[in-house]
């Protein structure tokens, strides 16, 4: 049971975009930054949002970070193939005093 | 260029320990925090704790404290993360990962391949 909450999936055509959603609490999200990670197939993460919507040199603008109260969102506009992978939001949680992650989306390009 | 190289994939017995390294170079190791997260097969990513290697402090994921333990060695700019009392459920892909910052609060901005620990009799 991942600390903060994701859909398992979300999907769409080339060229069209998605929207991830990740729900988290004031000691989290409420209170922290949040940072999304990208997984590519076999691969390790690797940083794609940092600091709410903050993009790391070479990260399409196509990858949107938000954030509102104690939930954040991910959106990937003008979808193409090489974006199926698996999504994670990440906060730092003050309670456990750690980073939580959420449980991962994985997005498929129909 | 930035990198961290982990060690190889371990197999264990319950109850036994299993330590991991990761080597990092092109950076100054001890400027930066160096974070462990794992990801049981199928599953998502699970923070397991940092070290700052400047001063040596670590924090640990609750769920663990107890069993783990993380140590650098600023001379061969490597880090390490040692898990005892090995269970089925400690089997998963073990990243180390470069933090942003000296500080633990920092987002991971460079991750090693992975280290597959496989816990079984």
């Amino acid at each position: 049971q991942s600390v903060l909450t994701q859909p398992p999936s979300a999907s769409g055509t080339p060229g069209q975009g998605v929207i991830i959603s990740c729900s988290g609490t004031s000691s989290n999200i409420g209170s922290s930054s949040v940072n999304w990670y990208q997984q590519l197939p076999g691969t390790a993460p690797k940083i794609l949002i940092y600091s709410v919507s903050q993009r790391p040199s070479g990260v399409p603008d196509r990858f949107t970070g938000s954030k509102s109260g104690t939930s954040a969102s991910l959106a990937i506009s003008g979808l193409q193939s090489e974006d199926e992978a698996d999504y994670f939001c990440s906060s730092w949680d003050h309670s456990l005093n750690g980073w939580v992650f959420g449980g991962g989306t994985k997005v498929t390009v129909l | 260029q930035i990198q961290v190289v982990q060690s190889g994939d371990e197999v264990k017995k319950p109850g036994a320990s299993v330590k991991v390294s990761c080597k990092a170079s092109g950076y100054i190791f001890n400027r930066f925090a160096m974070n462990w997260v794992r990801q049981a097969p199928g599953q998502g990513l699970e923070w397991v704790g940092g070290i700052n290697p400047y001063n040596g402090d670590t924090k640990y994921a609750q769920t663990l404290e107890g069993r783990v333990t993380m140590t650098t060695d600023t001379s061969t700019s490597t880090a390490y993360m040692e898990l005892r009392s090995l269970k089925s459920d400690d089997t998963a892909i073990y990243y180390c990962a470069k933090g942003l910052s000296g500080s633990l609060f920092s987002y991971m901005d460079v991750w090693g391949k992975g280290t597959t620990v496989t816990v079984s009799s």
